[in-house]
């Protein structure tokens, strides 16, 4: 199962709403998940089940979406959320395959 | 609090062998699958193992490295393995531990660890 994110890129200013896409190439029901990456950091978890917010995650991060199509939305962008976020299909084990990423960068 | 703890990474020469180790602690070690992905330089995640709980029976491994990668763990240390061979310049990267939570099929990755670079170079 591929997943292709959308955009790769993104330039946006503190306080703005975003959306990333995950597009599955083929249904993978709810089992996905979202991750954020900041330089030479670990992912961290932020959304499993498509919508389900990890504990200790801020409410302004909300995951949305079920069979090919997934978005991530953070509603009010904060200096410390410019990272990488990756979704992450767990459908098809044992190959959970990641999308290429989405660079968010302060406009 | 969980703790995933990598080592074992370093300089190697191509066709040589490597093992990492992740070495758990903060929760109930061998009630857990565990998992490697790795990230080449500037590059994105890209899935390499995984193993299952308890007394680890099924593993399986990525496209890219099956064949040359064995993934083990021992319970009684808390601790998971990557036993890579023959590696190949591609493979140099960040390799990550994580732990595998969640029930079929919604799964994810809820803890990872700092990570463990290996440069496969002559």
């Amino acid at each position: 199962i591929q997943l292709t994110q959308s955009p790769s890129s993104l330039s946006a200013s503190v306080g703005d709403r975003v959306t990333i896409t995950c597009r599955a190439s083929q249904g993978i029901s709810f089992s996905l998940a979202w991750y954020q990456q900041k330089p030479g950091k670990a992912p961290k978890l932020l959304i499993y089940a498509a919508s389900t917010l990890q504990s200790g995650v801020p409410s302004r991060f909300s995951g949305s979406g079920s069979g090919t199509d997934f978005t991530l939305t953070i509603s009010t962008l904060q200096p410390e959320d410019f990272a990488t976020y990756y979704c992450q299909q767990l459908s098809s084990y044992p190959s959970f395959t990641f999308g290429q990423g989405t660079k968010l960068e302060i406009k | 609090q969980v703790l995933l703890v990598e080592s074992g990474g370093g300089v190697v020469q191509p066709g040589r062998s490597l093992r990492l180790s992740c070495a758990a602690s903060g929760f109930t070690f061998s009630n857990s699958g565990m998992h490697w992905v790795r990230q080449a330089p500037g590059k994105g995640l890209e899935w390499v193992a995984g193993i299952s709980s308890s007394d680890g029976s099924k593993k399986d491994y990525g496209d890219s490295v099956k064949g040359r990668i064995t993934i083990s763990r021992d319970n009684s240390k808390n601790t998971v393995y990557l036993q890579m061979n023959s590696l190949r310049t591609d493979d140099t990267a960040v390799y990550y531990c994580a732990k595998w939570s969640g029930t079929y099929p919604l799964y994810y990755f809820d803890s990872w660890g700092q990570g463990t670079l290996v440069t496969v170079s002559s």
